[in-house]
């Protein structure tokens, strides 16, 4: 049973358009994230919900809006794609009482914009 | 300056040599220290985990923290071609939700 699963695992897209990446974790923790992985490999916290409740909200362009249905599901829509969103984007959770002590990642998403 | 700085590398040694990689960081807030290992075109994995200063073992590996110095490394023993991968730092505050990461340092092992 896979821990934390992101769907699609690649997506190539046109600029402008919009998409959506989701997520979901069967670990039953409380905490979510979603990072930014860049083409040099550098990882980079965009949100983090717990509870369904933002805690975390980086400098990231309003074009991306996170969404938390339950504490299990963690989706993020993008409004107009643009050629640097291309990156590969994680899905994470941990517990809280740990802090992030014990994060589990995705498989990522790898988004390519054309 | 990026709050951790992690070389890139790539760093490439032969089997079984003692592979050392190394972060440094700057907040000395920093409380919680990891080790993450990551494959080609997969998620990072948790490796080990340490809180404030010290040593720890984990088989192959040893992780060991030096807030003094702000100086943290991993050092993996009877390095194995499977031990191939990136190997990224992250560090959290007290209390705090976000991991922040090292850029990561790509290491082949030969066999």
């Amino acid at each position: 049973d896979t821990a934390v699963s992101q769907t699609p695992k690649y997506l190539v897209t046109q600029m402008g358009n919009d998409k959506s990446i989701k997520c979901e974790q069967n670990l039953g923790h409380d905490t979510m994230y979603w990072y930014k992985q860049d083409s040099k490999k550098f990882l980079k916290i965009m949100f983090s919900y717990n509870n369904k409740e933002l805690i975390i909200n980086e400098t990231v362009p309003n074009r991306f809006s996170p969404k938390s249905p339950d504490k299990a599901h963690l989706n993020l829509h993008i409004n107009s794609l643009e050629l640097g969103d291309s990156a590969v984007y994680f899905c994470a959770s941990s517990q809280v009482h740990r802090g992030v002590s014990e994060a589990f990642f995705g498989q990522g998403t790898r988004l390519t914009v054309v | 300056q990026k709050e951790v700085e992690q070389d890139p590398g790539p760093l490439s040694v032969p089997e079984g040599a003692i592979v050392s990689l190394n972060c440094t960081y700057s907040n000395s807030a920093f409380q919680y220290f990891m080790w993450y290992r990551q494959y080609s075109r997969k998620g990072p994995e948790l490796l080990m985990y340490t809180y404030s200063s010290g040593n720890k073992e984990d088989g192959r590996f040893t992780a060991q923290v030096d807030k003094s110095s702000k100086y943290i490394s991993l050092f993996i023993r009877d390095s194995q071609p499977s031990d191939s991968a990136t190997y990224l730092c992250a560090m959290v505050l007290e209390g705090a939700q976000k991991l922040v990461f090292g850029q990561g340092t790509r290491l082949t092992i030969n066999p």
